[in-house]
């Protein structure tokens, strides 16, 4: 069974500070890799996921996320973040193979000061 | 507008008693999921349906039970079993079965509370 671990709880900002979420997934096998957002009192919704090809996936938002198998991670970086990035982001995996659902991680809560 | 509406937004439970929290979808999803949300410990899988008449188990689906009788409607039915089932509820789907890579759309949510 797949597993995700997210590193921080809660990280602060400050606007324009550069962001790095961990994300490290424990499966043995080929994966696919997400990243979730649920701003506040909106639906979660797709950052950016990554299933093949370029290790280096771009998202929305300016948001992207490089897959290094070696180390089993999926780490979410913004070179600069804003305001309006405050936010949940829930990293998540499941398996390539076989029709499994999505494992999440305890999710890092992001708050961006001014 | 497309989209996967959960009702009712709040959920109040008396002790002994089932309550259903409700999840609709005009996406035309094969797929469609259960997830508890609690502070501090991600999304839970509770249950999962790939097919019409089929369903799965998550990883916490004691307590809790499910139908799948139509494409849109997933209801989860919360039974006095479920002993802590204060939480926020997550609905979602995605489009096909075949292509695991597929995003997951999510509802907005209900929040039970336990009177």
């Amino acid at each position: 069974a797949q597993s995700v671990s997210q590193h921080n709880h809660h990280v602060i900002l400050s606007e324009a500070a550069s962001l790095e979420l961990g994300c490290n997934y424990s499966y043995g096998g080929t994966v696919n890799l997400f990243w979730y957002v649920q701003y506040p009192g909106q639906h979660l919704q797709l950052l950016l996921k990554y299933f093949s090809g370029d290790p280096l996936v771009k998202g929305i938002k300016g948001f992207e996320a490089e897959f290094i198998k070696s180390k089993f991670s999926f780490n979410l970086r913004k070179p600069s973040v804003q305001w309006s990035d405050t936010a949940e982001y829930f990293c998540a995996v499941n398996a390539r193979s076989g029709n499994t659902p999505l494992v999440f991680g305890k999710g890092t809560r992001l708050s961006v000061i001014a | 507008d497309g989209g996967i509406t959960q009702s009712p937004k709040y959920l109040f439970r008396k002790e002994g008693q089932n309550v259903t929290l409700s999840c609709e979808q005009n996406l035309n999803h094969d797929a469609m999921y259960w997830y508890r949300q609690d502070p501090g410990q991600g999304l839970r899988l509770i249950y999962y349906s790939q097919i019409v008449n089929d369903f799965q188990k998550g990883d916490i689906a004691e307590g809790y039970s499910v139908s799948r009788e139509k494409k849109e409607s997933f209801p989860l039915t919360v039974t006095s079993a479920q002993k802590n089932p204060t939480a926020f509820y997550l609905c979602a789907s995605s489009f096909g079965t075949e292509a695991t890579n597929e995003k997951l759309f999510f509802g907005s949510g209900t929040q039970l509370s336990v009177l």
